[in-house]
């Protein structure tokens, strides 16, 4: 959507590969979320960000996946150590402008552990 | 632990007749009810929500749902289908009046509109 980019659109990547997606939305949104699309899991709800609060990470599948934003803006989600169960399309989403329960979703990336 | 069933993978339906889309919720709490739906090669697009309210809500495209607290259902309708509407539709909750705005999302039913 217009109000939030992603990149890149696609990657492909070997296995034991680190990976770094990026989501970057229009200014003034204080929150941001990533979820992940795959096959197997459906639409799942990834971390978090609320302003300078602790992120909430509870949706984060293990401690190879990590993410930051930094000065508000830009976030990076890093993959380390890619398997094959990491391969979905990820997807960032900042609350819809004036109404925090409604999220407005970026393109996406599309990882394909190979 | 919350979470949000759609319990048909897929729903074929005419063009021109009406389409049920069925979703079903188990969270504590008031929970907020949202459709999206994900055209082939596009991103997820907001449907419509329910707050608080009226229990029939509308929104894009001609798509309407019902909450129903007592069977714990928002079913996303249409009165009469198009081609056009074949996507993939997603229901998600949120606990957003705990402070918490994340979605569950169902696992997504696809919607198959014939001519």
């Amino acid at each position: 959507g217009a109000g939030v980019s992603q990149s890149p659109s696609n990657k492909v990547t070997e296995k034991g590969k680190d990976v770094e997606l990026r989501c970057d939305p229009i200014s003034g949104h204080t929150a941001l979320y990533w979820y992940r699309q795959s096959l197997g899991q459906g639409l799942e709800f990834l971390i978090y960000f609320q302003g300078n609060s602790a992120p909430d990470k509870s949706g984060l599948p293990s401690d190879r996946f990590s993410a930051e934003r930094t000065g508000g803006s830009v976030s990076t989600l890093t993959i380390q150590r890619t398997q094959q169960e990491d391969s979905a399309v990820y997807l960032c989403a900042i609350p819809r402008t004036g109404d925090y329960n409604e999220q407005f979703f970026g393109p996406g990336t599309r990882l394909t552990v190979l | 632990a919350q979470s949000v069933a759609q319990p048909e993978d897929q729903v074929n339906v005419a063009e021109g007749n009406p389409l049920t889309v069925k979703c079903t919720y188990s969270v504590s709490g008031n929970p907020y009810l949202f459709w999206y739906v994900q055209y082939p090669n596009r991103g997820l697009q907001f449907l419509l929500k329910y707050i608080t309210g009226d229990n029939l809500v509308k929104g894009s495209y001609g798509f309407e749902a019902e909450f129903n607290k007592s069977q714990t259902s928002f079913h996303l309708k249409k009165p009469s289908a198009l081609v056009s509407d074949s996507a993939l539709y997603f229901c998600a909750v949120s606990l957003g009046n705990s402070g918490t705005y994340k979605y569950i999302f169902g696992t997504g039913t696809r919607l198959k509109v014939l001519a």
